[in-house]
């Protein structure tokens, strides 16, 4: 029973297209997060939501709009793809942010969003 | 500043012997998180071992044990007995307790065990 599972894993489009990854948790955490790796593996925060309320926003284009209904999911909607939002996106999620420092991120598989 | 660095873009490593993977960060917050994250070529990001700031020992996970030296700001991550299946990239990560819905990841290690 997959933790952390975000869908598709595959997603190829064309520029100009909007599309949407979902990411859903049943670790029972509060806290989720968007993350993108680049090409050279390089991984950035793009957004963190908290018991459905955005916490962290990252200087992420506002192209890019993650919604949470509930604390168990946290979707990513991209409009107007453009050639360089070409990445592997990850979802993540964390306990209740009382636990401090020690706040251990799952994550989930990842999705490699190709854009043409 | 960079908040995570490490400083090996790739090593090699023979089956069976143990390597040290390198990591410095940089905070001034008293209370932090070390955390280790391993990427094995299907893509997943696994979480290995954590480490307090606070923490006495050095922390162990199996074959995994963080070489934690406060002092000079390193966190080192240490795998023992390769096996091929450590042939991944390994992530070293970093939360400070007055930023805590922060993760800061270094730009990664690409470790190839050799048979």
């Amino acid at each position: 029973d997959t933790a952390v599972s975000q869908t598709p894993k595959y997603l190829v489009t064309q520029m100009g297209n909007d599309k949407s990854i979902k990411c859903e948790q049943n670790l029972g955490h509060d806290t989720m997060y968007w993350y993108k790796q680049d090409s050279k593996k390089f991984l950035k925060i793009m957004f963190s939501y908290n018991n459905k309320e955005l916490i962290i926003n990252e200087t992420v284009p506002n192209r890019f709009s993650p919604k949470s209904p509930d604390k168990a999911h946290l979707n990513l909607h991209i409009n107007s793809l453009e050639l360089g939002d070409s990445a592997v996106y990850f979802c993540a999620s964390s306990p209740s942010l009382d636990t401090g420092a020690k706040n251990i991120q799952y994550f989930g598989a990842g999705t490699r969003l190709s854009v043409l | 500043a960079q908040k995570i660095t490490q400083t090996q873009p790739g090593m090699f490593v023979q089956e069976k012997e143990a390597v040290t993977l390198d990591c410095t960060y940089d905070t001034s917050d008293p209370s932090y998180g070390l955390f280790w994250y391993k990427q094995p070529s299907s893509g997943e990001m696994i979480f290995l071992i954590y480490q307090g700031s606070y923490d006495q020992q050095n922390a162990t996970e199996g074959r995994y044990s963080l070489n934690f030296q406060k002092a000079r700001k390193s966190a080192n991550l240490v795998i023992s007995a390769s096996q091929l299946g450590d042939s991944a990239m390994y992530f070293c990560a970093m939360r400070e307790e007055y930023n805590f819905n922060k993760f800061y990841f270094g730009s990664g290690t690409k470790l190839n065990v050799k048979p």
